[in-house]
């Protein structure tokens, strides 16, 4: 079945650090959405990108869709410790299914 | 406004109990949808429902059954729990399940619930 393949599983950085996660899907993706979950508590909705090559930012964290629409990126400028917590992509397949990656857990060590 | 509440918090059952997480929206929204996180796994979609009446399996459905009697509530069931269930458990809706559309509304998750069997 289709997958959603997000990496790395972790990523330590001393705060003040950019970070980047990868997501990448074996199939074309209808859209993409990006949630956070703070350590012990439930995923947080983001953002959703829909567009072929659609950039969106919010304060320091950039996001990426590709141009073929199957991989995206979060990026995060100057990390802080509020940062902390696990990055997940969310892709809408053809059929309508959401598929989750595996999630990025970042740390910040300040 | 509660958004999404899912209860209990914690449960420890033994293999071969059955038990009912419960979960609730008080958003009227039409699609809800059973998650399990594990270490490593990410999330993964167990049952889900586009609307009252009608439900689909997910990636992982075996061993669990929902219902979806009214538009709020969406509680999953397990028939006989195995130590393999032991997870923290999702559920989270959205205002529309937009299959057909490339817009769809974002999922607002329940706090969970951590589901031990022994």
């Amino acid at each position: 079945g289709q997958q959603v393949m997000q990496i790395p599983q972790y990523q330590h950085v001393q705060e003040g650090e950019d970070f980047t996660t990868y997501c990448n899907s074996s199939t074309t993706l209808s859209n993409i959405q990006w949630y956070k979950q703070r350590p012990g508590g439930h995923p947080v909705f983001l953002i959703q990108l829909v567009k072929s090559g659609e950039v969106k930012k919010q304060k320091r964290l950039t996001f990426q869709f590709g141009e073929a629409k199957k991989n995206s990126s979060l990026h995060i400028t100057a990390t802080q410790t509020t940062d902390v917590g696990t990055y997940f992509c969310a892709g809408r397949n053809q059929g309508g299914k959401l598929i989750f990656g595996q999630g990025t857990e970042l740390s910040v060590k300040p | 406004n509660a958004g999404v509440t899912q209860t209990p918090k914690f449960q420890v059952l033994k293999t071969g109990q059955s038990m009912t997480l419960q979960c609730a929206q008080d958003m009227n929204h039409e699609y809800m949808s059973w998650y399990r996180q594990d270490p490593g796994m990410g999330l993964r979609l167990i049952h889900y429902s586009v609307g009252a009446g009608i439900t689909d399996q997910g990636e992982v459905p075996n061993g669990y059954n929902v219902s979806r009697s009214t538009t709020e509530d969406f509680p999953l069931r397990l028939l006989s729990a195995a130590p393999s269930q032991t997870s923290v458990y999702f559920c989270a809706s959205s205002r529309t399940g937009g299959f057909r559309s490339s817009y769809n509304s974002p999922l607002h998750f329940g706090n969970g619930t951590r589901l031990t069997v022994t």
